[in-house]
């Protein structure tokens, strides 16, 4: 069973256009991580947003993480091919059997094509 | 260097043969993170050591896998008598303090394993 579900898996849009991933859960999470992933790389932290109704900006990019801390949004506008790459969310536990460690969505694969 | 070095970038291997996998975490940094990575897929967690002690091997798929800190720094991740599931890109991460909740993690590049 998968803690974290993703969606959608595949995104694939030209150049300009907006769009939002979406990552949710039946657990509340301490924190939620987004990453980006290019092919070869290892993740990279894009953001981490630890308040229920928490809304962070990083320049095209907007996250949110529900007021619940269940689960949280991205979303792109005007995306760029450079944007191209694999998102992961990732909730954290700052107690319990899960405590320390992150868990990871399954990943939403984005395609922008110029 | 800066970042997370992992070592061989690319292991191939004869199943049943033993493997063994190196990371060198960012100097200072207390936490130490491997996770397994299917292709096209989010990395599942394997183990967490702060400083030497492995606190959580919750995720190790079976007794073939085994890592080790020995003197809190370099980690060396083995897995014994290789099959073809193992095959997978196994991502090394390390974080200044303990745990990941809260903190950003860096993540190597990963060595890709493929079992024949």
């Amino acid at each position: 069973t998968q803690l974290l579900e993703q969606s959608p898996q595949f995104l694939s849009i030209q150049e300009g256009e907006n769009l939002t991933v979406y990552c949710n859960s039946s657990s509340v999470f301490s924190s939620l991580q987004w990453y980006r992933q290019e092919p070869g790389e290892g993740p990279v932290l894009l953001v981490t947003v630890v308040t229920g109704g928490e809304v962070k900006k990083l320049k095209r990019l907007t996250f949110q993480f529900g007021d619940a801390r269940k689960d949280s949004s991205l979303h792109i506008t005007a995306a760029q091919p450079g944007d191209t790459g694999l998102y992961l969310c990732a909730g954290g536990f700052l107690r319990g059997t899960s405590y320390g460690k992150l868990t990871f969505g399954q990943g939403t694969i984005l395609t922008v094509h110029p | 260097g800066a970042g997370v070095s992992q070592s061989p970038r690319y292991k191939v291997a004869k199943r049943g043969q033993d493997v063994a996998l190196r990371c060198d975490p960012i100097s200072g940094h207390v936490s130490l993170f491997w996770y397994q990575q299917a292709l096209g897929q989010g990395p599942e967690f394997l183990t967490y050591f702060q400083n030497e002690a492995q606190l959580d091997k919750s995720g190790l798929p079976s007794d073939r896998f085994f890592a080790e800190r020995p003197e809190g720094s370099v980690s060396t991740l083995k897995i014994q008598r290789t099959q073809q599931e193992d095959s997978a890109v196994y991502l090394c991460a390390s974080s200044p303090r303990g745990g990941a909740t809260l903190e950003k993690l860096f993540f190597g590049s990963g060595t890709q394993l493929s079992v024949l």
